[in-house]
């Protein structure tokens, strides 16, 4: 397993436009994260599952934005309508239930460009 | 809520040892990571603290307080490849989910 592949790396779409973002983590592991990231800041989280549950979502989070884990496996995070605000970074990661740390891996991000 | 402050950025020479700092408050602690962001790329974990005291790993160390709320992350012998971005993020309140401070830019310089 190579880790967690994010796709796309790059995103350019006009305000108004749909996107869709695919989230492929490391095969093993339950949890999987999308955050938010602009520039000069940290990663903002946006929603979590374990296994194919979506279990907490942040109430900053837009109801523009879905994301979903059908089968437990790869995610996908959909925007809707987008906004020149919506411009950032978005990051996967995932994490194993299994041992002490459970620290996160993260993708390379899809960086969205919104013109 | 959490409340992360980390300074927004810091510059140190080659060769020499660098302390960037991270305080937090929230309920119900249950572990503090550093990861490390390189410009355009993911973030990379570099350490893990869920009880007081210093973790050792290579040239990269890190401490917790629980009682401060309070981590830093010791850079030794710093290379020119250490400029880059360091993130503090804490786990509480039961949650799984890190949340993460705006982060320390680090500037090495010859």
């Amino acid at each position: 397993d190579t880790g967690v592949s994010q796709d796309p790396r790059h995103k350019i779409t006009k305000r108004g436009q749909n996107v869709t973002f695919r989230c492929d983590p490391i095969s093993e592991h339950n949890r999987l994260y999308w955050y938010r990231q602009t520039l000069g800041q940290g990663p903002e989280f946006l929603t979590y599952f374990q296994n194919e549950a979506q279990l907490e979502k942040s109430r900053l989070l837009s109801d523009r934005f879905s994301a979903e884990r059908p089968k437990g496996s790869f995610s996908t995070l959909e925007i809707q309508r987008t906004e020149q605000g919506d411009s950032a970074m978005y990051l996967c990661a995932s994490s194993s239930i299994v041992g002490p740390n459970t620290e996160a891996f993260f993708g390379q991000g899809t960086r969205l460009t919104v013109v | 809520g959490q409340n992360i402050d980390q300074p927004t950025e810091m510059t140190a020479t080659e060769g020499a040892i660098v302390q960037i700092n991270c305080t937090y408050q929230t309920s119900g602690f249950n572990g503090l990571f550093w990861y490390q962001q390189h410009a355009g790329e993911a973030p990379t974990f570099l350490s893990y603290n869920v009880l007081d005291g210093l973790e050792e790993k290579g040239r990269f160390s890190s401490f917790l307080s629980r009682s401060k709320g309070y981590s830093y992350l010791l850079l030794k012998e710093l290379q020119m490849k250490d400029s880059a971005s360091y993130l503090c993020a804490v786990k509480s309140g039961g949650s799984y989910i890190p949340t993460f401070g705006r982060g320390t830019s680090l500037i090495v310089h010859p």
